[in-house]
């Protein structure tokens, strides 16, 4: 099972780029690195999904290191509706008991 | 297309009642999860439906909790004799069960508030 740690809350300013690193440490070979992003009262919504190097989107960019045992998100020019909870899932299809951690809240500050 | 939807979106009820709380995944969908989140709270795994697999029941956390899936799609959870520590969000996803990767897409949750 490889859990994750996550910084439990970050604060940034508008337009400023936000890079939020999660570890990883006991994750597996057939392992994918997925973000999801939580808005209060909502379910959580994909961002990105990586396996090694790195990984772009229209949202967002994942840095996967080689040992793979850390990944960082990389948020560019935040604006306040980037205000959530970020988490960082570690596991592989049909892997049981997926921990989602307590995600990272970040609050964007006008 | 349509979402993951659960029903009802909140649930008030009573102590040692019972709960049924619904949800449809998305369309052709095979893969089917439950979390619960409590307030302030990462996301707490309890299940997984895969297919017409027997379902992983093992993050369920008593035997007042079970679940089913019929058809492979609608799922329902069940909680017996509610508890106050029962009360969280309940959340649904959905995932097309792709190999190697596993997107998940998550319903509204359904709210219970166990009085």
């Amino acid at each position: 099972l490889a859990k994750t740690t996550q910084p439990i809350s970050m604060d940034s300013y508008e337009g400023q780029e936000v890079n939020i690193t999660c570890s990883h440490n006991n994750i597996a070979t057939n392992d994918y690195i997925t973000w999801y992003q939580q808005f209060p009262s909502q379910g959580p919504r994909f961002i990105i999904q990586g396996y090694k190097t790195k990984v772009t989107n229209e949202v967002a960019s994942l840095f996967i290191p080689a040992d793979r045992k850390s990944s960082t998100l990389s948020l560019p020019r935040v604006s306040l509706s980037d205000t959530a909870v970020y988490y960082c899932l570690v596991g592989r299809t049909g892997a049981n008991n997926l921990f989602f951690g307590t995600g990272t809240r970040l609050t964007v500050i006008p | 297309g349509a979402g993951v939807s659960q029903s009802p979106s909140n649930k008030v009820t009573e102590k040692g009642k019972d709960v049924e709380l619904r949800c449809d995944p998305i369309s052709g969908h095979t893969a089917l999860y439950w979390y619960r989140q409590s307030l302030g709270q990462g996301l707490e795994f309890l299940i997984y439906f895969q297919g017409n697999s027997a379902p992983d029941k093992s993050g369920l956390p008593s035997d007042r909790f079970s679940a089913e899936r019929t058809g492979g799609s609608v799922s329902t959870l069940t909680i017996q004799r509610t508890q106050q520590e029962d009360s969280a969000v309940y959340l649904c996803a959905s995932s097309p069960h792709r190999a190697g990767t596993d997107t998940q897409y998550f319903g509204p949750g359904t709210r219970l508030t166990v009085l």
